[in-house]
């Protein structure tokens, strides 16, 4: 099931530029999550939202901005990122925090 | 601190050979999902277990949860070139539910 979707698929940006991921999910799920993964290593949980409130920041830099406008749309602002910071960001939703997480098909940052 | 260690990291066979992949953790998980991600793909749920000693079968996969819920496997019957994929394991911990991914286990199919 792909009610989850992701936008852009790709993005190439500078240490300088600002650009934000969207992510929507179509499931009238109430939980959204922003996973990171990286080559090797297990998907990082960044940030949760709940009925459009956060609950959990894993200690994400500040450079990483989150944002939830309603249940369906949840965003991720970038500003000033590191070349380490490329990796894949993907998008989850859940109908709770404690039922199973849907996964959009992610963004794949390059920061150059 | 990595609290899901999947084994192995890589595994390449060939079409029609049986393999298992391997999820293992000490803590204790409420439950374990099994996900497959394809490349530039988001991962995939293929199902969740609960209850220890619980054996689950999707077609040709079998899942079974450790009678402890500390660790799961997967395995696979007669292996397709179309079950290649990142192979991710996630645990659900009592505390908020928090999901704890493992790194993956890299299957390759080749024909």
């Amino acid at each position: 099931e792909t009610g989850v979707t992701q936008t852009p698929r790709h993005l190439v940006m500078g240490m300088t530029n600002k650009k934000s991921l969207k992510c929507e999910q179509h499931l009238g799920h109430n939980a959204m999550y922003w996973y990171k993964q990286s080559a090797k290593k297990p998907l990082e949980l960044m940030f949760v939202y709940s009925l459009e409130e956060r609950v959990e920041n894993n200690s994400v830099p500040s450079r990483f901005s989150p944002e939830c406008p309603n249940s369906s749309h949840l965003f991720l602002h970038l500003h000033t990122l590191q070349p380490e910071d490329s990796a894949l960001y993907l998008c989850a939703s859940s109908q709770g925090k404690d039922y199973e997480q849907y996964f959009g098909p992610g963004t794949r940052l390059t920061v150059t | 601190t990595q609290l899901l260690e999947q084994s192995p990291q890589f595994l390449s066979i060939q079409e029609g050979e049986n393999l298992t992949v391997y999820c293992n953790s000490s803590s204790v998980f409420s439950s374990l999902q099994w996900y497959r991600q394809e490349p530039g793909e988001g991962p995939v749920l293929l199902v969740t277990v609960v209850t220890g000693g619980e054996v689950k079968k999707l077609k040709r996969l079998t899942f079974q949860f450790g009678d402890a819920r500390k660790d799961s496997s997967l395995h696979i019957t007669a292996a397709q070139p179309g079950d290649t994929g990142l192979y991710l394991c996630a645990g659900r911990t009592d505390s908020w539910g928090k999901l704890q991914f493992g790194a993956g286990t890299q299957v390759v199919v080749t024909p």
